[in-house]
């Protein structure tokens, strides 16, 4: 069965930090990967998704950058955070284009991210 | 640009009510409808999934349909109970420009059963 890895769960960091989140997605190959934020009282917004190894599409510009260097792992950076970056941050997967099975998400557990 | 929109946003019922989520797409082209639940703080739990061919999708006490020529789907509770208190967030599946699947967010129903 396929599972998804998102960490760390809670962050607290300051202005200007940088910053690297991680997820991993176990038992499919060339999946789908997906970077959202649901900042407070807001939506689920789609910041980058990715539909093979080095290919990353931005939805918003912003202060964040995607990278996906292996097909099951896709990693969130920024080089100095903002106040504004602060929010729950969640990964998910769906299957590649081309197949038969009936896609949809699943999410991460995602990574409630506090800039201080 | 599709938009999704989700009212109730908030619901309060008593413990066994059947309840009703409601769900609009501005745009008919989708390729699928997914309904998730969210904890407060955690993350997004599948709970049913409806291809654009299909009208409806049962799991346990829960029942979606989907009519997309109008842009419409609901949740349907049965019997519900505090366990099912969480937010419900629609979720609209299409192909972007880019020849890559997304799915479109509503902002969610937030769902309260008293006991």
């Amino acid at each position: 069965s396929q599972t998804i890895h998102q960490w760390p769960a809670t962050l607290v960091q300051p202005v200007g930090s940088p910053l690297s989140l991680e997820c991993t997605v176990e038992g499919t190959s060339n999946p789908n990967l997906y970077w959202y934020r649901q900042a407070a009282g807001r939506g689920l917004q789609l910041l980058f998704y990715s539909v093979g190894i080095g290919q990353i599409s931005s939805e918003v510009p912003q202060n964040l950058s995607a990278s996906r260097p292996q097909d099951r792992q896709f990693i969130l950076s920024s080089k100095k955070l903002l106040l504004s970056d602060s929010g729950f941050y969640l990964c998910a997967w769906s299957r590649g284009q081309g197949t038969s099975a009936a896609r949809g998400y699943t999410f991460g557990s995602g990574t409630r991210l506090t800039v201080v | 640009k599709q938009e999704v929109t989700q009212i109730p946003a908030a619901l309060s019922v008593p413990e066994g009510e059947n309840l009703v989520l409601n769900c609009s797409f501005t745009d008919s082209a989708i390729y699928n409808l997914q309904w998730f639940r969210q904890d407060p703080g955690k993350g997004l739990t599948s709970l049913l999934l409806i291809q654009s061919s299909q009208r409806e999708q049962t799991s346990g006490r829960l029942n979606a349909s989907l009519d997309k020529s109008s842009g419409r789907s609901t949740l349907y509770i049965a019997a519900s109970q505090p366990g099912d208190s969480a937010t419900y967030l629609c979720a609209v599946g299409l192909y972007s420009g880019a020849g890559s699947y997304q799915l479109t967010f509503g902002k969610g129903t937030k769902l309260s059963v008293i006991p």
